[in-house]
């Protein structure tokens, strides 16, 4: 089946400080894979996305690599702010039934302290 | 452009109330989708429309039905409203099949009591 597991949270960090955002999946097939925000009091956005193994997408200083050998799609950036604090979702685009579907994580609360 | 709208934003209902949550998105999508947010789950497909006039079933559709009479319009309702209902619930909209990038409203939070 399709499943998304992340790091559980939340996670707490100080202002410039390294953020790695652990995500890993199961998958049949080749799926999509991106990385969506939720700031606190709206709705889901989409960070980054990366639609084929090795790819790298980035946005607004966050990466994150499609490493097909470890199933793996980890969210990185080198220096957060206290504007970071968000929920982070991992997610997986599988076709199940015919129909495009995300597959989502839990989510990882993430509060940046200045 | 307006995106994807959701109304009511907050809502408190009696246990076996009945109400309907309206999504409206302006970006001529074709998909269209109703996840529900519960803490420490993620969002979860309650059911989704891949056209005017289409619905189908979700990872969780028990106790709620939708319609898409319009393309622009995705309705979910709750006939007879549970406790285990209490959550937040988004719409979603996307192109295509083809285009994978799902736009989300602001949610609509539901307390059942």
């Amino acid at each position: 089946g399709n499943s998304v597991t992340q790091m559980e949270g939340p996670v707490t960090l100080s202002e410039e400080a390294f953020l790695t955002i652990n995500c890993t999946y199961t998958a049949t097939g080749y799926p999509s894979l991106f990385w969506y925000v939720q700031y606190p009091g709206e709705g889901l956005q989409l960070l980054l996305k990366a639609t084929k193994a090795d790819d790298k997408g980035s946005n607004k200083g966050f990466e994150a690599t499609y490493r097909k050998e470890t199933t793996s799609f980890h969210l990185e950036k080198g220096s957060v702010q206290v504007s970071d604090s968000a929920v982070y979702f991992c997610a997986l685009n599988a076709l199940i039934q015919g129909a495009q579907k995300l597959v989502f994580g839990q989510g990882t609360r993430l509060t940046i302290n200045p | 452009n307006a995106g994807v709208t959701q109304t009511p934003k907050f809502r408190v209902l009696k246990t076996g109330q009945s109400m309907t949550l309206l999504c409206a998105q302006d970006m001529n999508h074709e998909y269209m989708y109703w996840y529900r947010q519960d803490p420490g789950m993620g969002l979860r497909l309650i059911h989704y429309s891949v056209g005017e006039g289409t619905t189908a079933k979700g990872e969780v559709p028990d106790g709620y039905n939708v319609s898409r009479l319009k393309k622009q319009n995705f309705l979910l309702g709750l006939e007879s409203a549970a406790p285990s209902q209490t959550s937040v619930y988004f719409c979603a909209s996307s192109y295509s099949n083809l285009m994978y990038e799902q736009y989300f409203g602001p949610g609509t939070r539901l307390t059942v009591t």
